[in-house]
């Protein structure tokens, strides 16, 4: 059964820095792999996606990679803001027809002023 | 275009009751997703569908049912409310297994 882990759990930095954020797959078999933004009471809010034969992808401030070989994908932020501040989570999916989703529990980001 | 839209946004729910969660998306996907969200956890897969008549169980599907009859909606059926299904529910859409998956705004239902 896949399993997500996402390192750290929580982070607070100040506003400026360049900040990394992780996640590992118990299963490195990912076939598409999908970060999310979820603000408090709210939906999520895809940022990236890296498609089963990419293993990179850029959006602004926001890159993100995988490493298939580990099952291990990072998210760099570049200069965060006090509006970066939000859960970030990332989700794999194995492959197959179903496209089926495997969550983390997230990372819960504060950029402070 | 509206995107993925789920009503209601809130419901409290009495032990034993039930109610249907409704889930509609306008982009035309083929795939449709109902999740759940418990407090400081991930998201759990309870149904999804890969199209109109077809459906299959998640990770987490006792309690609950799905139909889809059509390519837009995708409804969420609780027979007999537990205090268990407390939680945020999120239904998701996209066209395929090559792209991003769309939520909507979830609904928050409490039993008690």
């Amino acid at each position: 059964k896949q399993e997500v882990t996402q390192i750290p759990a929580a982070l607070s930095v100040p506003e400026g820095e360049n900040l990394v954020l992780n996640c590992s797959f118990t299963d490195s078999a990912i076939y598409n792999l999908q970060w999310f933004r979820q603000d408090p009471g709210k939906g999520l809010t895809s940022l990236l996606l890296i498609q089963s034969s990419q293993r990179e992808q850029t959006s602004g401030r926001l890159n993100a990679s995988l490493d298939k070989s580990s099952g291990r994908s990072t998210l760099y932020i570049a200069a965060s803001q006090p509006g970066d501040s939000a859960t970030y989570l990332c989700a794999g999916d194995s492959g197959g027809s179903n496209y089926k989703l495997t969550f983390g529990k997230g990372t819960l980001l504060t950029v402070n002023p | 275009n509206a995107g993925v839209t789920q009503t209601p946004k809130f419901r409290i729910l009495k032990i034993g009751q039930s109610m249907t969660l409704q889930c509609t998306q306008d982009m035309n996907h083929n795939y449709m997703y109902w999740y759940r969200q418990d407090p400081g956890m991930g998201l759990k897969l309870i149904y999804y569908s890969v199209g109109a008549g077809i459906t299959d169980k998640g990770e987490v599907p006792n309690g609950y049912n799905v139909s889809r009859s059509t390519t837009e909606d995708f409804p969420l059926r609780l027979e007999l409310a537990a205090p268990s299904q407390t939680s945020v529910y999120f239904c998701a859409s996209t066209w395929d297994n090559f792209y991003e998956q769309y939520f909507g705004p979830g609904t928050r239902l409490t039993v008690t």
